[in-house]
C-alpha cells in the first residue's frame, strides 16, 4: 500500500527567506514521488518528480526537493521565498513496483508568503 | 502551452439529478483521469481511462459514475444521481503514456465546482 503525508496544514514565510514543505511516505517497493502546486482557481500544476538518481531533484519556478529513503521523506525547498510562490502544495506518491500506476496524493500544504 | 480544460467552472443541481462534467485533455495524451476533492480534504482518485476503456476505479467510482470519451476530443465523468456527498471539486487529469518503467506526470484541468442541493 502506498501513502503520503503531509503534517502541516500551512506554512508561512516572509518574501525572501528559505522555505520548506514537509512531505513524508509510504510503499512498499520504491517510490516515485511529485509535487505539484496549485494557484486559486487553476488546476493542479507539475512543479517536479523523483523516479531514480540524484536525491536531490530540481523542478520548475526554482523549486527543488530532496529524496530522503532513511526518513522516507521528499521535503519541497526554495532558497528565497516570493510572494507568486502562495499557493497550494500537493505531494503524490507511487509504489514500484505495485499493481497501481495511480499516485496517492497528500492533503496539501498552504504556502503563504508574506512581503 | 496545451492545457486541459473543463465545463462548467461550477456546477449546481438538485439531489437525484443526473451530472455531467466536461473535460478537453491535451491532445496528444492517452491517458486520461477524474479525481475529487472534498473541501479542505485530499485529492483523491476516482478512475483511469485508457483505450477507450476504465483501466482503474477507486472504491468511490460506484454504479453511479460513468466515464465516456464520445469523440476524439472530449472526456466525460457522469453521475447518474446525485447525493449531498457528491459535492466537491472535480478534476480531470491528462498524460502522454504510462508504463512500468516510467512515470509521467499528469496535466490537470482547473475543476469543476459540483455542489448538489
Amino acid at each position: 500500500a502506498q501513502s503520503v503525508a503531509q503534517p502541516e496544514d500551512q506554512v508561512n514565510v516572509a518574501e525572501g527567506n528559505p522555505l520548506t514543505v514537509k512531505c513524508t511516505y509510504s510503499v512498499s517497493g520504491n517510490p516515485y514521488l511529485f509535487w505539484y502546486v496549485q494557484y486559486p482557481n487553476r488546476g493542479l500544476q507539475f512543479l517536479l518528480k523523483y523516479i531514480t538518481g540524484d536525491n536531490l531533484v530540481k523542478g520548475s519556478y526554482g523549486f527543488e526537493a530532496e529524496f530522503n529513503k532513511s526518513q522516507t521523506s521528499f521535503h519541497l525547498k526554495k532558497p528565497s521565498a516570493l510572494v507568486s510562490d502562495s499557493a497550494l502544495y500537493f505531494c503524490a506518491v507511487r509504489d514500484i513496483p505495485g499493481g497501481s500506476y495511480i499516485p496517492t496524493f497528500g492533503r496539501g500544504t498552504s504556502l503563504i508568503v508574506h512581503p | 502551452e496545451p492545457e486541459v480544460t473543463q465545463t462548467p467552472s461550477h456546477q449546481v443541481t438538485q439531489m437525484g439529478q443526473e451530472v455531467i462534467l466536461r473535460c478537453v485533455p491535451i491532445s496528444n495524451h492517452l491517458y486520461f483521469y477524474w479525481y475529487r476533492q472534498i473541501l479542505g480534504q485530499k485529492v483523491e482518485f476516482l478512475v483511469s481511462f485508457y483505450n477507450n476503456e476504465i483501466s482503474e476505479k477507486s472504491e468511490i467510482f460506484d454504479d453511479q459514475f460513468s466515464v465516456e470519451r464520445p469523440d476524439g476530443s472530449n472526456f466525460t465523468l457522469k453521475i447518474r444521481s446525485t447525493k449531498l456527498e457528491d459535492s466537491a471539486m472535480y478534476f480531470c487529469a491528462s498524460s502522454e503514456a504510462r508504463s512500468a518503467g516510467i512515470s509521467y506526470e499528469q496535466y490537470f484541468g482547473p475543476g469543476t465546482r459540483l455542489t448538489v442541493t
